[in-house]
């Protein structure tokens, strides 16, 4: 069983929806990372969290530790938000889950 | 502009011929490291160091090496490429003192062994 598990594993949405990903994992973290990835492979970096929530823009990010579980938000999707969305954690080195495809149409 | 380059973005090559991928960062991070990304894997670890001339191994390192002699460089070395090494590969680096900076990721490599 992967230590970080995603879902859904894909996920379509109409332009404007409210998009929730979600991500739970087994281990110990000191942080958790939620990163984009480009239809061209590129990766970046949306949020870091340790505790509590975190908003860019439309984007919300919020961790439950007790839980283990950590949500991507996005309001008002659009059609440029179709991505693949990987959740990571710390602990002791970083770990990966296998990623959600969002695509979102208009 | 603060960035990771991997060099080259594509590669495709024969089983057992050499090849390095280079990987640079101007952002004086400490930390760097090499992922493999496959499908329904997602991202794994092969090798990250710490600091210049410092290395560890991550969770695939076999068949791959690396070096670390000047801060800003890291590079990937498959001695002997097997088609199993067919995969996008990416470089990271981080501020190497906090647990809990960002990482940032070059734009990928992606490379096909035959």
């Amino acid at each position: 069983k992967n230590e970080v598990e995603q879902s859904p594993q894909n996920l379509t949405a109409q332009e404007g929806e409210f998009i929730t990903i979600n991500c739970s994992y087994s281990v110990g973290i000191s942080a958790l990372h939620w990163l984009q990835q480009h239809p061209g492979g590129g990766i970046v970096s949306l949020f870091m969290l340790s505790s509590g929530k975190k908003k860019h823009g439309r984007l919300i990010a919020t961790i439950n530790i007790q839980e283990k579980h950590s949500s991507l938000h996005i309001t008002a999707s659009h059609p440029r938000d179709s991505a693949v969305y990987i959740c990571a954690v710390r602990s002791g080195d970083m770990r990966f889950g296998a990623g959600t495809r969002l695509t979102v149409k208009p | 502009e603060a960035q990771v380059t991997q060099n080259p973005r594509y590669l495709i090559t024969v089983t057992g011929k050499k090849l390095t991928v280079t990987c640079s960062q101007n952002m004086n991070h400490e930390y760097m490291s090499w992922y493999r990304q496959d499908p329904g894997l997602g991202l794994r670890q092969i090798y990250y160091s710490m600091n210049v001339e410092v290395t560890d191994k991550g969770d695939v390192p076999e068949g791959y090496k690396v070096s670390r002699k000047e801060k800003r460089n890291f590079p990937l070395i498959l001695e002997s490429p097997s088609p199993n090494q067919t995969s996008l590969y990416f470089c990271a680096s981080k501020v190497g003192s906090s647990y809990n900076s960002p990482l940032h990721f070059g734009n990928g490599t992606r490379l096909t062994v035959t």
